[in-house]
């Protein structure tokens, strides 16, 4: 059973920079889309980007200034950091499978907030 | 941009009723080269991430109950719940993935 885990500071303070992880247990990163999607508060869906291997990376054109994301096979995983944080930045982040296609895995989301 | 119109936003059923959601994008899903609608549908409960209910506008992920489906091509597209259940109460995304920066709708919350 393929299973993700996000993880980093739940907190961050404004003007910093986010940086999350998403752990993959059960399958390899190699081969698939990866996401990163964000969820503020009592609001909609919004794709930060995905990555499909160490050199390949799509972002949302509203973030493409702030945004990076990277793959390391060999600690499966992939990152997500986010530059020069608001307060419009606090949102759940889920990590996820897939984003250049349908999204058909999904961690169960960490929430980040942006406080001084 | 491909933008993706939902409505309505919100809706209250009644246990056992029909329950429709619409979905419009800004231009057709419909790639030439394979005929097919680049929509999916996810639902999303309270306090959890979502979960793809439909991929290609009308194909039901395993274990979706077979009350739920979709319909539509081009650029309207309808999710429709055939008996609402309790725990059906969700919000619902339609997700264009024919660009190569996929989109979602805003969103649909179902309500008893």
């Amino acid at each position: 059973q393929v299973q993700l885990q996000e993880s980093g500071p739940g907190l961050v303070k404004p003007s910093e920079t986010l940086s999350l992880s998403c752990t993959v247990s059960g399958d390899s990163v190699t081969g698939y889309y990866w996401s990163w999607i964000r969820q503020p508060p009592g609001k909609g869906l919004e794709l930060i980007g995905y990555v499909f291997d160490t050199e390949s990376a799509n972002f949302n054109p509203s973030l493409m200034s702030r945004v990076n994301m990277s793959l390391d096979t060999s600690k499966n995983r992939f990152s997500l950091t986010l530059t020069s944080v608001t307060s419009a930045d606090t949102a759940v982040y889920y990590c996820a499978r897939g984003g250049y296609t349908v999204i058909d895995l999904w961690g169960r989301g960490m929430m980040v907030t942006v406080s001084s | 941009d491909i933008v993706m119109t939902q409505s309505p936003d919100s809706l209250t059923v009644s246990l056992g009723e029909r329950a429709t959601i619409n979905c419009k994008s800004t231009q057709s899903l419909i790639y030439t080269s394979d005929n097919n609608n680049y929509l999916a549908w996810y639902q999303q409960k309270p306090g959890q991430p979502p979960k793809l209910l439909f991929r290609w506008a009308s194909t039901r992920e395993s274990g979706v109950p077979d009350r739920f489906s979709g319909s539509g091509s081009g650029t309207d597209f309808t999710l429709t719940i055939s008996s609402l259940q309790a725990e059906d109460v969700a919000v619902y995304y339609c997700q264009q993935y024919y660009s190569t920066f996929p989109t979602f709708g805003g969103g649909t919350k179902v309500e008893i």
